[in-house]
């Protein structure tokens, strides 16, 4: 499985918009992009995930690069209960047998 | 769909007492993973389950680790005898298969005094 790097912290403020990049550059042919969210005392939840260019849903944005060797989640106006741990993973589409987390980006969202 | 459940949620045990974590996964998901989260290691895989069968289990500390899934709707994840450094949050996964979108359960703290 690609290797992932991440930044260990984040602050933003209350309606900001934040952008998380993590590094993948081991990143195969067949690998997607995906990001998980950790609130305190919950379990990971999945977030979003892509291959290449952009994805959006209603909660967040992923840019892929044309190399894939990075990618940027961006939360667009956060909010005091976007405060929590983000998690970027590199997954064989349908064909691994298992994620590892890594550190993750702890983002705290103050007023 | 109640999503994962896991119990119990919070365990208090002493040192060298079996303990003995429960999940049912979310109905229709054909696998299953358990993870270990403290703050030194972060979350760890330890094993997981395709249609009741455990695939890897290269995650599992040592021997007093086991894990069962009997059913479709049921597995277990047993330490004995337990330790201090036990203590951590257990959790546990489902997906549809190995590689999807894993839907994780609340969690089980446990403490190992």
């Amino acid at each position: 499985l690609a290797k992932t790097t991440q930044p260990i912290s984040m602050d933003s403020y209350e309606g900001q918009e934040v952008n998380i990049t993590c590094s993948h550059n081991n990143i195969a042919t067949n690998d997607y992009i995906t990001w998980y969210q950790q609130f305190p005392s919950q379990g990971p939840r999945f977030i979003i995930q892509g291959y290449k260019t952009k994805v959006t849903n209603e909660v967040a944005s992923l840019f892929i690069p044309a190399d894939r060797k990075s990618s940027t989640l961006s939360l667009p106006r956060v909010s005091l209960s976007d405060t929590a741990v983000y998690y970027c993973l590199v997954v064989i589409a349908h064909n691994t047998d298992k994620l590892i987390f890594g550190t993750g980006t702890r983002l705290q969202v103050f007023p | 769909d109640a999503g994962v459940i896991q119990s119990p949620r919070h365990e208090v045990t002493e040192m060298g007492q079996e303990v003995t974590l429960r999940c049912k996964p979310i109905s229709g998901h054909n696998s299953l993973f358990w993870y270990r989260q403290t703050m030194m290691r972060g979350l760890e895989l330890l094993i997981y389950f395709n249609n009741n069968v455990p695939i890897d289990d290269s995650g599992m500390p040592e021997d007093r680790f086991s894990a069962k899934m009997p059913n479709a709707s049921f597995s277990t994840l047993k330490i004995q005898p337990s330790e201090p450094r036990d203590s951590a949050v257990y959790f546990c996964a489902s997906s549809f298969f190995a590689g999807d979108t894993q839907y994780f359960g609340p969690g089980t703290r446990l403490t190992v005094l």
